[in-house]
């Protein structure tokens, strides 16, 4: 399975701050890129997508920058708040597996108040 | 956005039993299925690919005699953990997707203790 390296493992933010979540992948056949937050004791929800073709993608205090030539894109959670608090995956696929996910490790946010 | 439910969310059972989840999409059909497992403080683990009507596709080193995955109709797909024993405890997830788009939608998970 083609790797996905997220980082960092963990983050403390303070309320109002900027939490900054880091991928990094192998294959250049991927073709999607998406960020799942997720709750203790509940399954990933989608937060926000990128497609290659785009360097940023901007959905509320949500940003994904994405850096094609270094096979690299993060997350950037703007005025960080309490309730952003969560475990983050990054994700990538490619066309040929369907809608099959591969997984980063995941980064647990803590935003302190 | 699409909702995938999942059932039970939580389940308690002596080891030997076994136990049945259930993954349904409520207002979509899902051509495709995924099982996942996740360990404490650790990413998902794709346990196996179902699409409907057909055999489940397994990963590598997941027992496909040990978790049963049925695929009967676009809209529900259940995991049986057969035999269950404590090593089995572990939150189990699904995701569905329609197969045309990138979007893969996620169950709440169940979490499975055995004693």
């Amino acid at each position: 399975q083609q790797q996905v390296k997220q980082s960092p493992q963990s983050l403390i933010v303070q309320k109002g701050g900027i939490s900054i979540i880091n991928c990094a992948y192998e294959n250049t056949a991927f073709d999607y890129f998406p960020w799942y937050q997720q709750f203790p004791g509940k399954g990933p929800a989608l937060l926000i997508a990128i497609r290659p073709d785009v360097s940023e993608k901007k959905e509320g205090r949500f940003t994904i920058s994405f850096n094609k030539s270094a096979k690299q894109f993060s997350l950037h959670i703007m005025d960080s708040q309490p309730g952003d608090s969560a475990t983050y995956f990054c994700a990538a696929k490619y066309e040929t597996s369907g809608s099959r996910l591969t997984f980063g490790e995941g980064t647990q946010l803590t935003v302190n108040p | 956005g699409a909702v995938v439910s999942q059932h039970p969310s939580r389940v308690i059972c002596k080891s030997g039993t076994s136990v049945k989840i259930e993954c349904r999409s409520l207002d979509f059909q899902a051509t495709t299925m995924f099982w996942y497992r996740q360990f404490p403080k650790q990413s998902l683990m794709l346990m196996a690919t179902s699409n409907e009507g057909s055999k489940a596709t397994y990963e590598q080193g997941v027992e496909k005699d040990k978790f049963l995955i049925n695929h009967a109709s676009l809209t529900l797909s259940t995991l049986t953990v057969t035999s269950a024993h404590p090593e089995d405890s572990s939150f189990y997830i699904c995701s569905a997707g329609t197969g045309r788009g990138e979007k893969l939608f996620f169950g709440s998970g169940t979490q499975l203790s055995v004693l």
